[in-house]
């Protein structure tokens, strides 16, 4: 199993410009998180999804939409990107059912200049 | 939700246990403690968790106070592979799992 898999690792955009950052998982979770990661601080969640076709903001939703049209795949949207969102994001998959525990991906470090 | 306290960072010697404190006095019944590592930039790694009792597995101990309003997490045998931030962070639901500043410990040889 690969895991969760996460492009593109590296990213640098424009004032305004759009992106998606991509996220699949091969382990069958129904549950999968957006994180972000500003530097020297902790985790902050994004946006989250119980299953293919729903999806629920975090703690900081603004300027991002996501979507999970499967149940491997959960890519996020970003809009207008602004210098704010240059962060690094993580996503994450789980078990419903499951110990809490998340496996994540190695993480996209995204520039926004 | 309950808020965590952790110390800012910790020194350990290689091959001493490391112990890291975490308050969460706010806890409530249902909220397990959830422990977390990050290596470098890697994503987060789960370690750990638990509720009343103390829990063991082959990464580490959680020692839960009597009244679940502190915890400590005990690598027994600290490596310079253990040196990252460790997260401490209650758990009501799996689906809004945050992280705080965390304990960044450094293991020395």
């Amino acid at each position: 199993n690969a895991g969760v898999t996460q492009t593109p690792k590296f990213r640098i955009l424009k004032i305004g410009q759009s992106m998606t950052l991509q996220c699949a998982q091969d382990m069958n979770h129904n549950y999968m998180y957006w994180y972000r990661q500003d530097p020297g601080m902790g985790l902050k969640l994004i946006y989250y999804s119980v299953g293919a076709g729903i999806t629920d903001k975090g703690e900081v939703p603004n300027g991002y939409n996501v979507s999970r049209s499967t149940t491997e795949d959960f890519p996020l949207r970003l809009e207008l990107a602004a210098p704010s969102q240059t962060s690094v994001y993580f996503c994450a998959s789980s078990y419903p059912s499951g110990n809490g525990e998340l496996f994540f991906g190695e993480g996209s470090r995204l520039t926004v200049l | 939700d309950a808020k965590t306290t952790q110390p800012p960072s910790m020194d350990c010697a290689e091959g001493r246990a490391a112990n890291l404190p975490c308050n969460h006095s706010t806890i409530s019944g249902n909220e397990y403690v959830y422990w977390y590592r990050q290596i470098h930039s890697q994503g987060p790694q789960y370690i750990i968790h638990g509720l009343k009792n103390n829990e063991t597995n082959e990464m580490a101990s959680l020692i839960i106070t009597e009244d679940r309003k502190s915890s400590t997490l005990i690598l027994p045998h600290a490596t310079l592979r253990d040196t990252a931030v460790y997260y401490c962070t209650p758990l009501k639901k799996v689906d809004m799992l945050t992280f705080g500043g965390g304990t960044r410990l450094m293991v020395k040889p």
